[in-house]
């Protein structure tokens, strides 16, 4: 059965920063694109960051610069570093598997940036 | 980056209704197009693919269509359980983009 867990969230200071981490389990991260997706309380979906099975990876413009998307093939495990976090940034996090769509996704991790 | 528009952004309905909903992109991305139903506080959940490729395990009352620029979904006889807020989706080119969402709630 495919799963997806993320973790990491919390409450952090603007400027500050964090890491979110998605395990996975019945299929192999490393060998399909993994993407995360953010949500905003009370908004609609925004796509964040893709890194494909060949390591090339791409961000929305909000996020260059700052969020870094990686995997660690021995754990199954896919990342996303988020610096220099903004008010703006406070979401659920979710990862996706992206398959034909977006076809598995995480039960959403919460991120609240705020003093 | 290509937007998606999506009418109505919300209405009510009646369960045996049959609902459409339109999603409309700023540019044509031929049929790399999904569509997600979301709950309150649950993860999205893929239903059509590719414009109008049903996800496996959805219930076959879903229907898709559309290329290019305009593309609708379909709920042939509403259910209960399909009260909920449902986006499209381009995968066409980056940035990947979601409609605002359209919210079907109980008339």
């Amino acid at each position: 059965e495919v799963q997806l867990v993320e973790s990491g969230g919390g409450l952090v200071q603007p400027g500050g920063s964090l890491r979110l981490s998605c395990a996975a389990s019945g299929f192999t991260v490393s060998s399909n694109y993994m993407s995360w997706v953010r949500q905003a309380p009370g908004k609609g979906l925004e796509w964040v960051s893709v890194i494909y099975s060949g390591g090339s990876t791409y961000y929305a413009d909000s996020v260059k610069g700052r969020f870094t998307i990686s995997r660690d093939n021995s754990k199954n495990t896919l990342y996303l570093q988020m610096n220099s976090l903004r008010a703006e940034d406070t979401a659920v996090y979710y990862c996706a598997r992206v398959g034909d769509g977006y076809d598995y996704w995480g039960q959403g991790t919460l991120v609240t940036v705020s003093s | 980056a290509i937007r998606m528009t999506q009418s109505p952004s919300s209405f009510s309905a009646s369960t045996g209704d049959r609902v459409t909903i339109t999603c409309r992109a700023s540019q044509g991305i031929s049929s790399y197009l999904a569509w997600y139903q979301q709950k309150p506080g649950k993860a999205p959940k893929l239903l059509i693919y590719a414009a109008s490729t049903l996800q496996s395990g959805v219930p076959s009352r879903f229907s898709g269509s559309g290329s290019g620029t305009d593309f609708t979904l379909t709920i042939s006889c509403l259910q209960s359980e399909d009260f909920a807020t449902y986006y499209c989706q381009q995968y066409y080119s980056y940035p990947i983009t979601f409609g605002p969402g359209t919210k079907v709630d109980i008339k």
